[in-house]
C-alpha cells in the first residue's frame, strides 16, 4: 500500500513563526503536491514537485515555499505564519505523469494565533 | 480554463436511500482524467475511481456506481442503498493529460450525511 505520512495531525503556531510541514511518502513517486483545503474552497494546489529539487507553483504559492531535497520528502515551509494560514493542508504523491491518481496524507490541521 | 463544479455543498439522507453526487467539469483538452476521492472525517483523502475521457462506459462497484458522459461533462457518482459509513466528503477532481502542468484540480467537494 501506498503510504503518504505527514509529520503532525495538529499544531499550532504563532503569527511571525516559521513553520515546516513535513510529508514523506515510500511508493518513490515522482511527484509530489502540497494542498490547502478551506471549507467552501475545496483543495487549492500550493506547490508540486515532479522531481528531487524540481519545484513549480501552483495557484495560492503567496506566502509559501517548498524543499525537495530528497524524493522520498517534500516539505512546506511557511516563512512567516499569519492567521489567514490557518487551514488544514494536505500532501498528496502520485506516479509519474498525471494520469493516475494521486495519495494523500492523513492532513495537518494548523493553526495560527 | 479548467474547472470542477460540485454544485451540492451539502446532502442528507437516510440509511438504505439512493443518493447521487453531481460533478460537472471544464476543459479544453481532448485527454483527460476524472476522479472521485472521499474523505471520511479521518481526514485522508480515499481515491475511489479513475475514468480517462475515451471510456464512457458507466462503472460500479458494489453500492457505488459512476455515470461518465462527455456530452454533458458530467462524471456523477451514485451510491446505492447508503449506509452511515458513506458519511463524508466526496471530491471530484480532473488532470489533463496534455496540459502544461501537472495538477489535480478539484471541486468543493459535498458532503454527505447518512442518518440512521
Amino acid at each position: 500500500d501506498v503510504k503518504v505520512t505527514q509529520s503532525s495531525r495538529y499544531l499550532v503556531k504563532r503569527t511571525g513563526e516559521k513553520v515546516f510541514l513535513e510529508c514523506v511518502q515510500d511508493m518513490d513517486h515522482e511527484n509530489m503536491f502540497w494542498y490547502r483545503q478551506d471549507p467552501g474552497l475545496g483543495l487549492r494546489l500550493i506547490y508540486f514537485s515532479y522531481d528531487v529539487k524540481m519545484k513549480e507553483k501552483g495557484d495560492i504559492p503567496e506566502g509559501y515555499s517548498v524543499s525537495r531535497e530528497k524524493k522520498e520528502r517534500f516539505s512546506l515551509i511557511l516563512e512567516s505564519a499569519s492567521t489567514n494560514q490557518t487551514s488544514m493542508y494536505l500532501c498528496a504523491s502520485s506516479l509519474g505523469g498525471r494520469t493516475l491518481e494521486a495519495f494523500f496524507g492523513q492532513g495537518t490541521r494548523l493553526t495560527v494565533v | 480554463a479548467q474547472k470542477v463544479t460540485q454544485a451540492q455543498t451539502e446532502i442528507s439522507v437516510v440509511e438504505k436511500e439512493d443518493v447521487t453526487l453531481d460533478c460537472v467539469y471544464e476543459t479544453r483538452d481532448t485527454t483527460y482524467y476524472l476522479f472521485w476521492y472521499k474523505q471520511p472525517p479521518s481526514g485522508e483523502l480515499v481515491f475511489l475511481i479513475r475514468r480517462n475521457s475515451f471510456d464512457e462506459q458507466n462503472e460500479i462497484s458494489g453500492r457505488y456506481s459512476w455515470n461518465f458522459q462527455k456530452s454533458t461533462s458530467s462524471f456523477n457518482f451514485t451510491i446505492t442503498a447508503s449506509q452511515v459509513v458513506d458519511s463524508a466528503v466526496y471530491f471530484c477532481a480532473l488532470s489533463e493529460a496534455y496540459s502544461g502542468t501537472y495538477k489535480y484540480i478539484f471541486g468543493t467537494g459535498t458532503r454527505l450525511k447518512v442518518l440512521a
